[in-house]
């Protein structure tokens, strides 16, 4: 079945990066985009970038350009997002989600990454 | 880019029919019809109800109806069960070729 798979929950000291992985099984992989949405405890959904699969182009949320970046590996299908310069803030529950079976709708989500950011 | 607004908390009884707001500007929610909607029980991840403002994805209850006005999109959900109990989001293309989402709405099966 189609299915996003992430990596392990993370604990990160503040200053630190964190790079989570999202497999992708049981479609083509390079048919479609990965978004990425973070949560924090207690708090809503925010968007934090995309990446295209088929030619790896980006577009990052402005608030964390210069810290973040995204990438794939198209022989593995698999999807990687770090986060770099760590502050508490950053601590939340990390998702990957499929994006282009529907404009503008992830229909395929990950199930999640728990990433901790504490000294 | 600021987030959609949405109200904190909705309620209904079971049976009964809730509406959610889901309000931008005209370089998200008015400027495009790519708003979707998520439902989101405690500790899962979020699943997709409605795209394109008002298609709903194969498996999604025909419950569950989307529509849009202007600047501001709206989730109905009729015939309320116990199992709609969420959080629900909305979400947004905007003209940046970014996403955006609402802040969320608790809702609570009297």
């Amino acid at each position: 079945q189609v299915q996003l798979v992430q990596s392990g929950a993370e604990v990160k000291k503040p200053g630190a990066s964190v790079k989570v992985s999202c497999k992708a099984s049981g479609y083509t992989f390079t048919s479609y985009g990965i978004s990425w949405v973070r949560q924090a405890p207690g708090q809503g959904l925010e968007w934090m970038g995309w990446i295209s699969a088929y030619n790896g182009n980006t577009n990052y949320a402005q608030k964390l350009q210069g810290r973040v970046t995204m990438t794939t590996d198209t022989s593995t299908s698999t999807a990687y997002m770090e986060l770099r310069s760590l502050r508490s803030d950053d601590t939340a529950v990390y998702y990957c989600a499929r994006d282009g079976s529907y404009d503008g709708a992830f229909d395929i989500w990950g199930q999640g990454t728990m990433v901790t950011v504490s000294s | 880019q600021s987030a959609l607004t949405q109200p904190a908390s909705v309620s209904g009884s079971p049976g009964q029919s809730i509406t959610i707001s889901c309000t931008g500007t005209s370089s998200d929610v008015g400027g495009y019809n790519y708003v979707s909607w998520y439902q989101q029980h405690p500790g899962k991840a979020p699943k997709l109800m409605i795209y394109e403002v008002s298609n709903r994805p194969s498996g999604v209850s025909n419950r569950f109806s989307g529509s849009k006005s202007g600047n501001t999109a709206s989730l109905t959900i009729s015939g309320l069960q116990a199992e709609d109990e969420a959080d629900y989001y909305c979400s947004s293309y905007t003209s940046s070729s970014m996403g955006v989402f609402g802040g969320g709405t608790k809702l609570t099966v009297l």
